[in-house]
């Protein structure tokens, strides 16, 4: 089945620092990938729709220039939490949709854990 | 988007049946009905999906009201593994690109061994 791979899966680091988090789509190519946050017990929030070799789509309240998302690649797309702050520490996720064409389901990464110190 | 409505929590016995019910009744005639599952500590994986016909695969089978308005996830025995929080999600096929999932509460799983 369709393979989504993240990296890397945790990241402790000090307030300022910027964090990229890679989500490759190892198995087949990925036009569309997803990245969301998932803070402790809540559920999964999308922040952003990444399109291969245009810019990405941020959802309401999800601030882009804190956010930067790349995706060079039909099967690599960047995260990048700029100047990160302790209130950005979350589960990072990201998902690709396998093929195109009718409604496809998702296929998840194992998710990114970032704590900041 | 349409909302869908799940019970918080269930709790089940190892190696029976397990029924998750799902209630759409605002669901549009091109909204799939998708579910995922989360274990701890990981990504969603996909389970199951369908339009308007009940669904079976290698995880579980999907019963869809003839009306559309609710659905049931059956897991036919339950494991430890399925052990997990199940997200009932409508995605709407609007014949362009994928869209991004809207994530509910979900229900959170408990298997009894």
């Amino acid at each position: 089945g369709a393979v989504v791979s993240q990296h890397p899966s945790w990241v402790i680091c000090k307030s300022g620092t910027s964090v990229k988090i890679e989500c490759r789509s190892l198995d087949f190519q990925a036009t569309t990938m997803f990245w969301y946050r998932q803070f402790p017990k809540q559920s999964l929030m999308l922040m952003a729709t990444s399109n291969e070799g245009s810019k990405a789509t941020y959802e309401q309240g999800v601030e882009k220039d804190k956010f930067l998302i790349n995706h060079a690649s039909l099967t690599l797309s960047t995260l990048t939490v700029t100047s990160a702050h302790p209130e950005d520490s979350s589960f990072y996720i990201c998902s690709a949709e396998g093929r195109t064409g009718g409604n496809q389901p998702q296929h998840f990464g194992d998710g990114t854990r970032l704590s900041i110190l | 988007d349409a909302k869908t409505t799940q019970p918080n929590s269930m709790e089940s016995n190892e190696e029976e049946p397990v029924h998750l019910p799902c209630n759409h009744s605002t669901i549009s005639g091109t909204d799939y009905i998708h579910w995922y599952r989360q274990l701890p500590s990981q990504g969603p994986e996909y389970v199951i999906h369908g339009l308007t016909s009940n669904v079976n695969n290698r995880m579980a089978s999907l019963a869809i009201a003839e009306d559309r308005k609710s659905s049931t996830l059956i897991l036919h025995r339950a494991t430890l593994r399925d052990a997990a929080v199940y997200y009932c999600i409508l995605s709407r096929d609007s014949g362009g690109g994928a869209d991004g999932l809207t994530f509910g509460k979900g229900t959170h799983l408990i298997i009894q061994p």
